[in-house]
């Protein structure tokens, strides 16, 4: 099956500091992968789209120099949490499509829970 | 706005009993994909079943299947035989076909299996 992982699963870090949260498609290639960030008890709020080589599409409210993905290569994305801050403590997950599996159907990594002291 | 909506924030169902969970949609497109996630305690989403939109028949998937009322914008999940196991989170989610793929959920609905 189509296998996504994140790393790290949990990060402490003080405030103001950067933390890099990657997302890895482990068995196929993702043209297209999704950040998302769920607060407790709540739905999975859509943060970004993601495209291999080209710059991220960010969703009205979320702030593009905070949040900084990259999309390098066909299996790996990265989400920079800039100057970090409390109000930034959440659950981050990423999710990838397989353009080669059914269409639109997204796989989910196991997310990373941020905690900013 | 194409926006789902989850009515039953919470549920809760004897073990081996049958238990539906509600989810409606608006959308103005015609060409869509429909699904139910789970996420455990362990907040690993995990797809429960998928429907496409112009598919008639109800999509099932072992004790779980849909009833998928295109016209009332309806996708309810049915599950049968309920095990502890299925003690999760459950998010309805759309996405619009021929777009970037990125899903549209509701506010989930927590289910509780009891013993």
């Amino acid at each position: 099956g189509a296998v996504v992982s994140q790393h790290p699963s949990w990060v402490i870090c003080k405030s103001g500091t950067s933390v890099k949260i990657e997302c890895r498609s482990l068995d196929f290639q993702a043209t297209t992968m999704f950040w998302y960030r769920q607060f407790p008890k709540q739905s999975l709020m859509l943060m970004a789209t993601s495209n291999e080589g080209s710059k991220a599409t960010y969703e009205q409210g979320v702030e593009k120099d905070k949040f900084l993905i990259n999309h390098a290569s066909l299996t790996l994305s990265t989400l920079t949490v800039t100057s970090a801050h409390p109000e930034d403590s959440s659950f981050y997950i990423c999710s990838a499509v397989n353009p080669s599996g059914r269409r639109n159907e997204q796989f989910f990594g196991p997310g990373t829970r941020l905690t900013v002291l | 706005a194409q926006t789902v909506t989850q009515s039953q924030p919470e549920m809760s169902v004897q073990e081996a009993e049958t238990v539906t969970l509600s989810c409606t949609y608006d959308t103005s497109e015609s060409n869509y994909y429909l699904f139910w996630y789970k996420q455990p305690p362990s907040r690993q989403m995990i797809l429960v079943i998928r429907q496409e939109a112009y598919k008639q028949q109800n999509a099932t998937e072992n004790r779980f299947s849909v009833n998928f009322q295109k016209a009332a914008k309806s996708f309810s999940l049915k599950i049968s035989d309920s095990q502890l196991g299925d003690t999760a989170m459950y998010f309805c989610a759309f996405v619009v076909g021929g777009s970037q793929g990125n899903l549209i959920f509701g506010k989930g609905t927590k289910l509780s299996v009891k013993p």
